[in-house]
């Protein structure tokens, strides 16, 4: 089954402004993971965030974690144009063992 | 160095053809994956591979089946080529099953 639904599928905001982007998820986890990815690219990892953790940071990104709503949400601080890409949650369930993904959300930054 | 290859990075090809992806890791993981990304970029894992151990996602046709030759290749081959295959294929990489995974850059499949 789909896990790892990231909403909403498009963003679009102005450079310097903050990005939120959201993720649910339908089972239990063993951790959450986020990634970007850029036009033509492969995914690349940004933050993983385990289930008995509620907030990670790394640079100008926070990643909050809610398994009681089986949701996580991504922010992006002070966005730069640098950061338009397609962002993706990833999970991994206690059972299957393996990162499901869901469509992405695609960030927009205008300059 | 690229820490996971894959290659070709575009392959085009008609209708009814068999073809082969291959997929290189120098990072000594332990576990490797394939994952179809469709137009509308839902990413779909459909194998993972790891010490000999196949988990194969239920839903991929068996006309699509992985050989790993070694621990650092997992190579895909598609038999009968159809339409709905064009997607772009990824190639991953992690040092255990829960971990952080390491993407390759792609391989964009054309089915004519």
């Amino acid at each position: 089954s789909q896990q790892g639904e990231e909403d909403p599928q498009a963003l679009s905001i102005q450079e310097g402004e903050n990005a939120t982007m959201n993720c649910s998820y339908k089972t239990s986890i063993n951790n959450l993971q986020w990634y970007r990815q850029n036009s033509g690219r492969g995914l690349v990892h940004l933050i993983l965030i385990r289930s008995n953790e509620r907030e990670k940071h790394s640079g100008r990104l926070r990643v909050t974690l809610d398994t009681s709503k089986k949701s996580s949400s991504l922010l992006i601080t002070a966005s730069r144009a640098a950061d338009t890409a397609s962002y993706f949650c990833g999970v991994i369930s206690g059972s299957a063992r393996q990162l499901t993904f869901g469509s992405g959300t695609q960030l927009t930054v205008l300059p | 160095d690229t820490a996971v290859s894959q290659t070709p990075k575009y392959l085009v090809t008609q209708m009814g053809n068999d073809k082969s992806i291959k997929c290189e890791q120098n990072l000594g993981h332990d576990t490797m994956y394939w994952y179809k990304q469709d137009s509308k970029k839902f990413l779909k894992i459909m194998f993972s591979y790891n010490n000999k151990e196949l988990i194969i996602n239920e839903t991929v046709p068996n006309r699509f089946s992985p050989k790993s030759p070694d621990k650092a290749h997992l190579n895909l081959h598609i038999n009968s080529l159809e339409l709905g295959d064009s997607a772009v294929y990824f190639c991953a990489s992690s040092q255990d099953k829960i971990g952080v995974l390491f993407f390759g850059s792609g391989t964009q499949l054309s089915v004519l």
